[in-house]
């Protein structure tokens, strides 16, 4: 089945904490992305990544880390998380990032710092 | 201002009603045009896309694009209890090829009564 998966669901942390939620997809897709989902607010992109070794910064990179070593596989780095970082995470990916392919997304990643 | 307005709602419905939902926005720039659905505890998923003014129908569902007024909407007919979701919408300038640059709206909880 193809799908974006993301690990773990839940995570609940504490300030200062490092931690590294992970994002596979099996549909040998280019583009990956990770976005933050806060109510009022919508979808925001943290990190894109148009292909393996090439990550860019999207609308709200602060605090946050990605790298993209193998095709299939982009995570998320909080080096030292912080409680404005509390938030539903989702990770994105599409064929070749053009913007009429439809972005398959992950089930999210609901992450609490306390 | 953001760049994208969208009611939040939340919006109730009888099951079979006609459903009406919109969102603005203030970047003329903006010519690509995707609404996703959803589902609580999972990702947004790809409902309809659109490029040009007027509407495109799918199904129940049928998109209303008004590039003079810088609104869009999204309708569905004879709604269902399954339609209950969050619906956001999505825009990409005219510039711009890649996923990148899509900006979503906040999204419109919508729930159908049985």
């Amino acid at each position: 089945e193809a799908q974006v998966t993301q690990n773990p669901r839940y995570l609940i942390t504490v300030t200062g904490k490092k931690l590294t939620v992970t994002c596979s997809q099996n549909m040998n897709h280019e583009y990956m992305s990770w976005y933050r989902q806060d109510p009022g607010l919508g979808l925001r992109q943290i990190y894109y990544s148009m292909n393996v070794e090439v990550t860019d910064k999207g609308d709200v990179p602060e605090g946050y880390k990605v790298s993209r070593k193998e095709k299939r596989n982009f995570p998320l780095i909080l080096e030292s998380p912080s409680p404005n970082q509390t938030s539903l995470y989702f990770c994105a990916s599409s064929f070749g990032g053009r913007r009429n392919e439809k972005l398959f997304f992950g089930s999210g990643t609901q992450l609490s710092v306390l | 201002q953001k760049e994208v307005e969208q009611d939040p709602g939340p919006l109730s419905v009888p099951e079979g009603a006609i459903v009406s939902l919109n969102c603005t926005y203030s970047n003329s720039a903006f010519q690509y045009f995707m609404w996703y659905r959803q589902y609580s505890r999972k990702g947004p998923e790809l409902l309809m896309y659109t490029y040009s003014s007027g509407n495109k129908e799918d199904g129940r569902f049928t998109a209303q694009v008004d590039k003079s007024s810088k609104y869009i909407s999204l309708f569905i007919r004879d709604s269902q209890p399954s339609d209950s979701a969050t619906y956001l919408c999505a825009m990409s300038p005219i510039s711009s090829g890649s996923a990148r640059q899509l900006t979503f709206g906040s999204g419109t909880q919508l729930t159908v009564l049985p």
